[in-house]
């Protein structure tokens, strides 16, 4: 079976650097994916490992250690609207290409 | 940036009636999703499909639910008869190919009374 977890929630200051962590355990890897959703909204895709290691993308980075089941997603010089949901998730390509979701990490920032 | 839409945004139905949940995806893209996500949890796979038929469902996709993509542009969800556990926003997705990240429409909003 399929498991992805992740903290409910957290919560960091402007301006800050912020690590949401995620485990997975899966029968089969293929990747492993970050989105972001504002309260009421849809998932917006923010990131993809497929590889150990990390992949930066502006403010936003996200890393992957394959042996360990684990990622995390790392927000710098946070912004009030960096307040949301961020969701860990793994597709299933044997099945159709679904996404298997974590419950979402809540991050909440204060100024 | 092209994009899945979806409508209507907010449905309201009584207990027991049919809904249709509309999503027009990406115009190239050939797989396609229908999640749900009940207020307050995570969001769960109902199913996908590629191909003009069902590759993949899950547990909550029972005999209630069925897809269909009639005219090869629209990808609907209907619900037969609706219960009040149904009380969720949906989302439709869509990918290209593989390996690439899903897009999600908005989602409609599905309240149940």
């Amino acid at each position: 079976g399929q498991n992805i977890d992740q903290p409910t929630e957290m919560t960091a200051t402007e301006g800050a650097i912020v690590q949401i962590n995620c485990t997975y355990q899966t029968s089969g890897f293929n990747g492993l994916f970050w989105y972001q959703q504002h309260a009421g909204e849809a998932p917006t895709f923010l990131s993809y490992n497929v590889l150990d290691g990390l992949e930066e993308k502006g403010r936003f980075s996200s890393f992957l250690s394959r042996s360990k089941g684990y990622s995390y997603l790392l927000l710098k010089e946070l912004q009030m609207k960096d307040s949301a949901s961020y969701l860990c998730a793994v597709p299933i390509y044997n099945q159709g290409g679904k996404l298997i979701f974590g419950q979402g990490t809540e991050l909440s920032v204060k100024p | 940036e092209p994009e899945v839409t979806q409508t209507p945004s907010h449905q309201v139905t009584q207990m027991g009636q049919e809904v249709i949940l509309r999503c027009v995806p990406i115009s190239n893209h050939l797989y396609f999703y229908w999640y749900r996500q009940i207020l307050g949890q995570k969001v769960e796979f109902l199913v996908s499909f590629y191909n003009n038929e069902i590759s993949e469902k899950s547990e909550i996709f029972d005999d209630q639910f069925s897809v269909e993509r009639p005219d090869g542009s629209n990808f609907t969800l209907k619900i037969r008869s609706t219960k009040l556990e149904d009380s969720a926003m949906y989302f439709c997705a869509s990918i290209e190919q593989a390996n690439q990240p899903q897009h999600f429409g908005d989602g409609t909003r599905l309240s149940i009374l």
